[in-house]
């Protein structure tokens, strides 16, 4: 049973407008959330997480928004680049867990 | 670079063979998580090692082990490999025995079980 959703396979946004991905959960237990990029031929890089205690985080031009009460959260990357285009997972974790819940991605692309 | 190393990078080998596929960590981390990434799926997570001891299982088959060594390399032994457990293998590290931050991750190896 996948704990982690990623509804979307892919993603095309013109360079410079916003990207948005999105991902559900099921376990009201995650408190801990992350999203981690992954190129071709390489492992996934970590990009940035949030914890449950907060509803946004944000680096740069990647903003991560955390709603609970719907068990959701997305990834907003603003301006969008060539650059971004790899593949988005969503994880998600439970305090004292020693696993990485993870969806199966969303493929971005960025058309220059 | 995240400083995991996963060796080989490809693997290809017959149905019922055994493989092992080797993590090195980066510097200083005692956690090595496995993970396998199916076509079209998420990351499972499969086990963990902390300091040379399992700490925790996930969705691993029996064929499966692994172990780590006491300079903390890490080797993931698949046998009597079947079509299905094609796949590209991960290995990621970490500090800390609970993965309450990001971990690295590897290259990865692809197994391709023809």
């Amino acid at each position: 049973d996948q704990q982690v959703k990623q509804n979307s396979p892919s993603l095309s946004v013109q360079e410079g407008r916003i990207s948005i991905l999105n991902c559900d959960y099921t376990n009201s237990m995650f408190d801990y959330f992350l999203w981690y990029k992954k190129y071709p031929a390489e492992g996934p890089t970590f990009l940035i997480s949030i914890s449950s205690i907060k509803d946004k985080n944000e680096d740069g031009r990647f903003t991560v928004f955390l709603n609970k009460s719907a068990k959701h959260l997305s990834l907003h990357i603003v301006p969008s680049q060539p650059g971004d285009s790899a593949v988005y997972f969503c994880a998600a974790s439970e305090g004292g867990a020693n696993n990485l819940f993870f969806g199966t991605g969303t493929r971005l692309t960025v058309i220059p | 670079d995240s400083g995991v190393t996963q060796t080989p990078k490809h693997l290809i080998t017959a149905t019922g063979q055994r493989v092992t596929l080797r993590c090195s960590p980066r510097s200083g981390d005692l956690s090595v998580y496995w993970y396998q990434q199916s076509l079209d799926q998420g990351l499972q997570f499969l086990i963990q090692y902390y300091n040379g001891e399992e700490r925790a299982k996930g969705n691993i088959l029996e064929r499966f082990s692994a172990q780590q060594f006491p300079d903390l390399h890490s080797e993931l032994n698949l046998s009597s490999l079947e079509l299905g457990d094609s796949a590209l293998y991960f290995c990621a590290s970490s500090v800390g025995r609970v993965l309450n931050t990001e971990a690295f991750f590897g290259q990865g190896t692809r197994l391709t079980v023809v």
